[in-house]
């Protein structure tokens, strides 16, 4: 079946730093790809999706590459700010269904 | 604001109990999720209602059980309560839920009951 790993957190890191979560899947055929945040008290909200090999999603800042070749797509930003203090979750949909699996979630922590 | 509602916020009831929770989707989507968050469990997909019917199920348990109005509007009830039900609970909506390729439309997600089971 398809799956998402995505790597543990917390991850803690100072404002301005550089963030990277990784995010690998398991999924026959050609899946859409999905990071989506979770602000404290909050559902989640699509942060930036892929659809296809080589797409780049990107949105307030964050990319993601979507990688056929190492079944990855990692989220970066290159300046964190202590409002990206959330929990971020990589998510797949196959592509000839509806529901979408979830990684595990990687929880970050900006400090100022 | 994502413009999907859930209701309750909070929820607080005993084990052997039964309880309601309801979800409003955004206007105009057909499509209504049901997903359960827990510490150990992470999100779990639990059902698919699109336009009244049901479309996919996931890891739901047969104490519950949901159902989508002619309204569109979705509920989702849990009986029999047990310890391990304490979650929070999202529902989301999307434009379609179609069987296609190309279907992507994205989730939107509501900001979740949280249940607790004593």
């Amino acid at each position: 079946g398809n799956s998402v790993t995505q790597m543990e957190g917390p991850v803690t890191l100072s404002e301005e730093a550089f963030l990277t979560i990784n995010c690998t899947y398991t999924a026959t055929g050609y899946p859409s790809l999905f990071w989506y945040v979770q602000y404290p008290g909050e559902g989640l909200q699509l942060l930036l999706k892929a659809t296809k090999a080589d797409d780049k999603g990107s949105n307030k800042g964050f990319e993601a590459t979507y990688r056929k070749e190492t079944t990855s797509f990692h989220l970066e930003k290159g300046s964190v700010q202590v409002s990206d203090s959330a929990v971020y979750f990589c998510a797949l949909r196959e592509a000839a269904g509806n529901k979408l699996t979830f990684g595990g979630g990687t929880r970050v922590l900006v400090k100022p | 604001d994502s413009g999907v509602t859930q209701t309750p916020k909070h929820l607080i009831t005993a084990t052997g109990q039964r309880v309601t929770l309801r979800c409003s989707p955004r206007s105009g989507d057909l499509s209504v999720y049901w997903y359960q968050q827990s510490l150990d469990q992470g999100l779990q997909f639990l059902i698919q209602y699109y336009n009244g019917e049901e479309r996919a199920k996931g890891n739901i348990l047969e104490r519950f059980s949901a159902q989508q109005f002619p309204d569109l509007h979705s509920e989702l009830n849990l009986s029999s309560l047990e310890l391990g039900d304490s979650a929070l609970y999202f529902c989301a909506s999307s434009e379609t839920g179609l069987i296609s390729g190309s279907d992507n439309s994205p989730l939107h997600f509501g900001n979740g009951t949280r249940l607790t089971v004593t």
